[in-house]
Parts: structure tokens; C-alpha cells; sequence
């Protein structure tokens, strides 16, 4: 079965320090993993994904994620906060049903709260 | 603009009355799904479609019914709400998923229900 813990509920950290948000991940079929990020009041948006390649991907305003095939982890990181990056992020991996079909399987969130 | 909307974007009602949460998007994708959010639990998918007339069942299917009369929408039906049924309710759409494909889902707003 697939499934994607997301260890840390709460992330408070100051402006301008880095940090990182971490996702695991269990898979049986090619991994295809994602980070969203969800602003207050806001639909999802898609981050960064890894489809396949190089095991650092970038994403948007700054963030980058690592693919960890050993220790299946997909964590996310920015070297320097901001304000704004406040919001709730979402660890997402393909899944595959037992008809055949795809389907999309979310960690239960991180709340990243960035300190002035 | 490429969007996927939602409406009514708050709802509150009371149980046991049929309600109906719309859901459209502009971009002639193909993949269309809902989704609820509840605290601690991240998102979990209610009911998906792969295309006209074609929808499945999620991991919470429950208490909802859907249909994909049109390309475009993808209404969520609750035909006897409860208040379990409470909750944070996201509509998504993707291009066709092929293997190496587009990968990305787009979120609507959400739409919050309150059912008393």
C-alpha cells in the first residue's frame, strides 16, 4: 500500500534562518512524489514535483526538495524564510489502485509559521 | 485564465438537506476530483473521473455522489447530509495522466461546509 507520513505537524522557525519540512513515502510502483503548498484561505498549488532524473529538484519561490530513494524521503527545504511562506505544506506520492487507475495520496500537512 | 472554480465557496445547512457543490474548469483536462480536508488528517479523495461519464470511487466515497455529464464540471452531490459531512471540500483537475505524462493537478478554492 502506498502512504506518505509527514513527521512534523507544526514548523515554527525565524525569518530569514532555513528550513526544512520532511516527507516519507511508501511506494510499490515508479515514484512520482510532490510538495503543495496551501495559503491561508487558498486552494493547493503545486510546489515542486519529481517525476524522475535528477534527485534535486527546484520549485518555486526558492523552495528545493531531495529524492531519497534508500531512505524513501522526499523532504523540502528553503535556505532563508520569509513571512510569506507561511502556510500549510502537502507531501503528496502516485499512487496505484487495485483497478489499475492512478491515484494521489497526501500526507496530513505541515503548517510552516515563520517569526518575525 | 486557467482556473478551477467552485461554488458557493461557504455553506451552511442543516441535516438531511440535499445540497450540491459545482465544480468547473477551463482547461479541457481530463481528470477531475474531490477531495475534503480535515485537520490531522491532510486530504483525502472523495470521488474521481477520468473523463465523460466515467467516475470512480475515492477513499471516502460515503454519503457523496458525483457526475461527468459535461467535460468541464464535476458537481459534488450530498443527498442527505450529516454532520460529519462538515468539512473543507477541494475540486482538482489534470491533463490525462499517461506514463511520463503531465503530472500536476490544479486546485480550486475550496468550498467550506458547515451541516448542523
Amino acid at each position: 500500500a502506498q502512504s506518505v507520513t509527514q513527521l512534523d505537524s507544526q514548523v515554527p522557525v525565524f525569518e530569514e534562518a532555513p528550513v526544512e519540512l520532511r516527507c516519507n513515502y511508501s511506494s510499490s510502483v515508479s515514484v512520482y512524489l510532490f510538495w503543495y503548498v496551501q495559503y491561508p484561505n487558498q486552494g493547493l498549488q503545486l510546489l515542486l514535483k519529481y517525476l524522475s532524473g535528477s534527485t534535486l529538484v527546484k520549485g518555486i519561490n526558492g523552495f528545493e526538495a531531495e529524492f531519497n530513494k534508500s531512505q524513501t524521503s522526499f523532504h523540502l527545504r528553503k535556505p532563508s524564510v520569509h513571512i510569506s511562506d507561511t502556510a500549510e505544506y502537502f507531501c503528496a506520492v502516485r499512487g496505484l489502485r487495485t483497478s489499475g487507475t492512478y491515484k494521489y495520496i497526501f500526507g496530513t500537512g505541515t503548517r510552516l509559521k515563520v517569526l518575525a | 485564465e486557467a482556473q478551477v472554480t467552485q461554488n458557493p465557496r461557504y455553506l451552511i445547512t442543516v441535516t438531511g438537506k440535499k445540497l450540491t457543490v459545482t465544480c468547473s474548469q477551463n482547461m479541457n483536462h481530463e481528470y477531475m476530483s474531490w477531495y475534503r480536508q480535515d485537520p490531522g488528517l491532510g486530504l483525502r479523495q472523495i470521488y474521481y473521473s477520468m473523463n465523460v461519464e466515467v467516475t470512480d470511487k475515492g477513499d471516502v466515497p460515503e454519503g457523496y455522489k458525483v457526475s461527468r455529464k459535461e467535460k468541464r464540471n464535476f458537481p459534488l452531490i450530498l443527498e442527505s447530509p450529516s454532520p460529519n459531512q462538515t468539512s473543507l471540500y477541494f475540486c482538482a483537475s489534470s491533463p490525462k495522466v499517461v506514463q511520463g505524462g503531465q503530472e500536476t493537478q490544479y486546485f480550486g478554492p475550496g468550498t467550506r461546509l458547515l451541516v448542523l
